[in-house]
């Protein structure tokens, strides 16, 4: 059975950092591309960010470009998201979910698997 | 990269037909998916590749496009389709996933 366990989430000061995690276990991690989803209180979904399934090469929204970096360790099955210079605006639920078939993103592919999210709080 | 524009909310009688539209300037060119989000929980996808069905999905639910728009159909909704739903693409020109703006169905 796929599961994604987020963690990380908590209450950060504008302007601070933050790093979530998401531990991967039931498929072959390696083997898909994985993507960070966000979803401010009330509000839709926003993709954030997706890395290939060999962790060489990144893509991010425009709203989190040069602040957030997505990585992963596919010894250990676990994604990272590194949050820098964050805003209010960065509050919101965060999701990891899973590429349904390939380890690129591209417009074949889905995301079949979601996390139950970790909640990010940027306050003063 | 383009936007994904949907109704804001639908309502539906409970076993009539609901349909929700997707429209964005790039989706002639790429799939769409879309997922169900219910109150508190993870969104989950129901349609994918504009009108597959993941297995476990119902019937009831339907997917189609056609040139920059792409509709869901629920057919004999039922209390539990409340939700939020969904649709998403993959922008290949700017190399990034869209969200549509989402659409709350309400079932009365």
């Amino acid at each position: 059975e796929v599961q994604l366990v987020e963690s990380g989430g908590g209450l950060v000061q504008p302007g601070g950092s933050l790093r979530l995690s998401c531990a991967a276990s039931g498929f072959t991690f390696s083997v898909y591309a994985m993507n960070w989803v966000r979803q401010a209180p009330g509000k839709g979904l926003e993709w954030v960010s997706v890395i290939s399934g060999s962790g060489s090469y990144t893509y991010s929204a425009d709203s989190v470009k040069g602040r957030f970096t997505m990585s992963r360790d596919n010894s250990k099955n676990i994604l990272y998201l590194q949050m820098n210079s964050l805003r209010a605006e960065d509050t919101a639920v965060y999701y990891c979910a899973k590429a349904s078939d390939y380890p690129d993103p591209q417009a074949l592919d889905y995301f079949d698997h979601w996390g139950q999210g970790t909640l990010v709080t940027v306050s003063s | 990269s383009y936007d994904l524009t949907q109704p804001p909310s639908v309502s539906v009688s409970p076993g009539q037909t609901a349909t929700i539209s997707c429209s964005g300037a790039g989706l002639a060119e790429t799939f769409a998916c879309w997922y169900q989000q219910k109150p508190g929980q993870s969104p989950v996808v129901i349609i994918y590749q504009d009108s597959k069905r993941p297995s476990g999905i119902p019937e009831r639910f339907s997917g189609s496009s056609s040139g920059n728009t792409a509709t869901l159909t629920i057919s004999g909704a039922q209390a539990m389709d409340e939700a939020d739903y969904y649709c998403q693409a993959w922008d290949s020109r700017s190399a990034l996933y869209v969200f549509g703006t989402g659409t709350k169905v309400t079932v009365l």
